[in-house]
């Protein structure tokens, strides 16, 4: 199976700061990578689809980038509802897709 | 709208199967292209993919739990049953289904937890 790797596991941060999250694949997945954020108690939203591709309705702040296995989500400007735990997805096949091991977005 | 249930039993003893219900509405899992999944969350951990099914009626499962694992899907009454057998303690979780297409899952239930204890 791929495995995902993310970074940091914990960011503390401020409102209005611009937040770099990290995915790392074991192997090359080409784009086929999800992000997704999950606060306490609900369901994960879907953020970003094909490493770069805005889900409708997801503000424009999010944005991801990267292809093969380097992967990056970035909110270019933090506000208060972003605090939150993101998660990345890799499909690169229906047999397996695995989950990375979460960052949790603090407020600092 | 596109809406997910998941519903199943809260408690389940080891060694039990456990048997999960995800009832949808908003799209036809006859669509070309349409998946349900199935992810779980145990109690302040990470997401784990565990299965999908997928519009042709093929089944895709978690590698190291796959010989665990079934599904099964109704589309007359658009709903898709996930059983687990063998339950233990270690998958005390929330289970979640969510429609998958082209990959990415966008729409999830609720979620659903289940206690394995005896």
């Amino acid at each position: 199976d791929i495995q995902m790797t993310q970074s940091p596991s914990t960011l503390s941060a401020s409102v209005g700061d611009r937040v770099t999250i990290t995915c790392r694949a074991s192997q090359s997945i080409s784009s086929w990578l999800a992000w997704y954020q999950q606060k306490p108690g609900k369901a994960p939203k879907l953020l970003i689809y094909k490493a770069s591709s805005l889900e409708s309705g997801v503000p424009s702040r999010f944005s991801g980038s990267g292809s093969g296995t380097e992967f990056t989500l970035t909110i270019s400007s933090l506000q208060p509802d972003d605090f939150a735990t993101y998660y990345c997805q890799q499909y690169n096949s229906y047999s397996a897709p695995t989950f990375g091991g979460g960052t949790k977005v603090e407020i600092k | 709208q596109v809406t997910l249930r998941e519903s199943g039993p809260a408690l389940v003893k080891p060694t039990q199967t456990l048997t999960l219900t995800c009832t949808f509405s908003g799209f036809s899992l006859s669509t070309s292209g349409m998946c349900v999944s199935w992810i779980r969350q145990p109690p302040g951990k990470a997401l784990e993919w565990l299965a999908l099914i997928d519009w042709d009626d093929d089944k895709y499962y978690s590698t190291s739990l796959k010989t665990r694992l079934t599904l099964s899907k109704d589309t007359s009454k658009n709903q898709v049953v996930l059983t687990m057998t063998n339950m233990d303690p270690v998958d005390t979780a929330t289970y979640y289904c969510a429609r998958t297409f082209g990959g990415a899952s966008d729409y999830w239930g609720q979620g659903t937890q289940v206690t394995v204890s005896s």
